[in-house]
């Protein structure tokens, strides 16, 4: 168990819906961040918070947003979702600013399927 | 730009030997080079961490090698037992940036 939780575990909706994924860091962890997996694209960083801010983006489509509150949990919000958008997500967390040689730990994940 | 390369093909061992996973890169000047395991419908986990300017890292059972000539990273787990089966993933970082991970290659261990 990373300490890192996710919620929910599974998530099923339709094309042009809206979803919020939420994820609470490992206890002390200040970074958190965001990544799709697919089976064609592989891990993909989406974006990083830190205490509150946004510190780095990725590959995020604007469709997509994200925030992190003051008790450091963060959602990633997605919005007019299409099939392409089927795929799990995971949060992770470190505990300094910068992820560089930082280990992440990964939470669980949620596989969002959109029909 | 960069491009990260790990077998997509599953490598297939028998229990006991060891099993050598390659992680290839091109473009790209890492500064480390970080490998996770991920099992099925879970999130990675980190295992071992190198850096540009060591060659060997060691950690019990497994042994990760930086070649940045070659521009390679060899990961080795030696004695291989059936609970060792999962994903391995490379990802490779600099500087402050967010590593970028390569798509892993599948173990199978044999009993």
């Amino acid at each position: 168990d990373s300490g890192v939780t996710q919620t929910p575990k599974h998530l099923i909706t339709a094309t042009g819906q809206r979803v919020t994924l939420r994820c609470s860091p490992r206890s002390g962890d200040l970074s958190v961040y965001w990544y799709q997996q697919s089976l064609d694209q592989g891990l993909q960083f989406l974006i990083q918070y830190y205490n509150g801010e946004e510190r780095a983006k990725g590959n995020i489509l604007e469709r997509f947003s994200a925030q992190q509150f003051p008790d450091l949990h963060s959602e990633l919000n997605l919005s007019s979702l299409e099939l392409g958008d089927s795929a799990l997500y995971f949060c992770a967390s470190s505990g300094r600013l910068a992820a560089s040689t930082d280990t992440q730990y990964f939470g669980p994940g949620t596989r969002l399927t959109v029909l | 730009s960069q491009k990260i390369e790990q077998n997509s093909e599953a490598l297939n061992i028998q229990e006991g030997k060891t099993a050598t996973l390659t992680c290839n890169y091109t473009n790209y000047s890492p500064a480390y080079l970080q490998w996770y395991r991920q099992d099925p419908g879970r999130g990675p986990v980190f295992l071992l961490l190198i850096r540009e300017n060591e060659k060997e890292k060691r950690k019990e059972r497994l042994k990760v090698t930086f070649d940045t000539t070659l521009k390679q990273s060899l990961f080795h787990i030696t004695a291989s037992q059936p609970a060792d089966s999962a994903t391995y993933l490379c990802a490779l970082g600099r500087g402050s940036y967010i590593p970028t991970f390569g798509r892993g290659t599948s173990l199978i261990v044999h009993p």
